[in-house]
């Protein structure tokens, strides 16, 4: 069974520029979150999503965005991007329901130079 | 709010040494605890969670935690530490009855195993 699956794995981008980040969940997987990894702020979430709706967001600005298809796959964008977005983007996946094992992505690494 | 905290940021152990590594949690409502390691590079990997009945909670790679009410702890344990070991472990937690699987976690604690 095929593990959660993000692309790109690596990517450089420009200050001012935006980004998408792309996530393919767990098969069966209705409920796909981000997350944020920094070295001064740790994991930080940033947005659930569940059946295309966004069910629950982080303290984050209007810059970060997200979306779910009707498949469950879903992005992730970060727009006129700052020096600060530069962080370890994870995806997670999981089951509908709660308590439920919540199962991550090996993350984008997302450098802004 | 909940909220996690790990103590000890950096944690030293010698191979076959006891492995400890401590999580406090603060939560208005039940919680579900879980700990997740992260090897360099990598995503995370979950070791163990809980979620209701049984408070001694049995992991992969022979890691264990025990959900403690009372000390509002969940502290990681492992009899006798190896080399492959040496990572980074986050304690997390998460609401029950909550309408979200939205996960705060603590700030980390690595572990270096000598040999």
């Amino acid at each position: 069974k095929a593990g959660v699956t993000q692309t790109p794995r690596y990517l450089i981008k420009t200050r001012g520029q935006q980004v998408t980040l792309s996530c393919s969940p767990i098969s069966g997987h209705r409920s796909v979150s981000w997350y944020q990894q920094t070295p001064g702020q740790g994991l930080q979430f940033l947005f659930e999503y569940f059946s295309e709706t966004q069910r629950n967001k982080g303290n984050f600005p209007g810059r970060f965005s997200g979306r779910q298809f009707s498949n469950s796959r879903s992005e992730m964008n970060v727009s006129t991007l700052e020096l600060g977005d530069s962080a370890l983007y994870l995806c997670a996946s999981s089951l509908s329901g709660f308590g439920n094992t919540i199962y991550f992505g090996e993350g984008s690494w997302l450098t802004v130079v | 709010a909940q909220s996690v905290t790990q103590l000890g940021s950096h944690v030293s152990v010698s191979e076959g040494a006891l492995v400890l590594l401590r999580c406090n949690y603060s939560s208005s409502v039940p919680p579900y605890l879980f700990w997740y390691v992260q090897y360099p590079n990598q995503g995370l990997q979950l070791l163990l969670k809980y979620t209701t009945g049984a408070t001694l909670v049995k992991g992969i790679n022979g890691f264990e935690a025990e959900f403690k009410k009372s000390e509002t702890s969940f502290h990681l344990t492992k009899p006798s530490a190896h080399m492959s070991d040496a990572a980074e472990y986050f304690c997390a937690v998460s609401e029950s009855g909550g309408a979200t699987n939205k996960l705060i976690f603590g700030t980390g604690t690595l572990l270096a195993v000598q040999p």
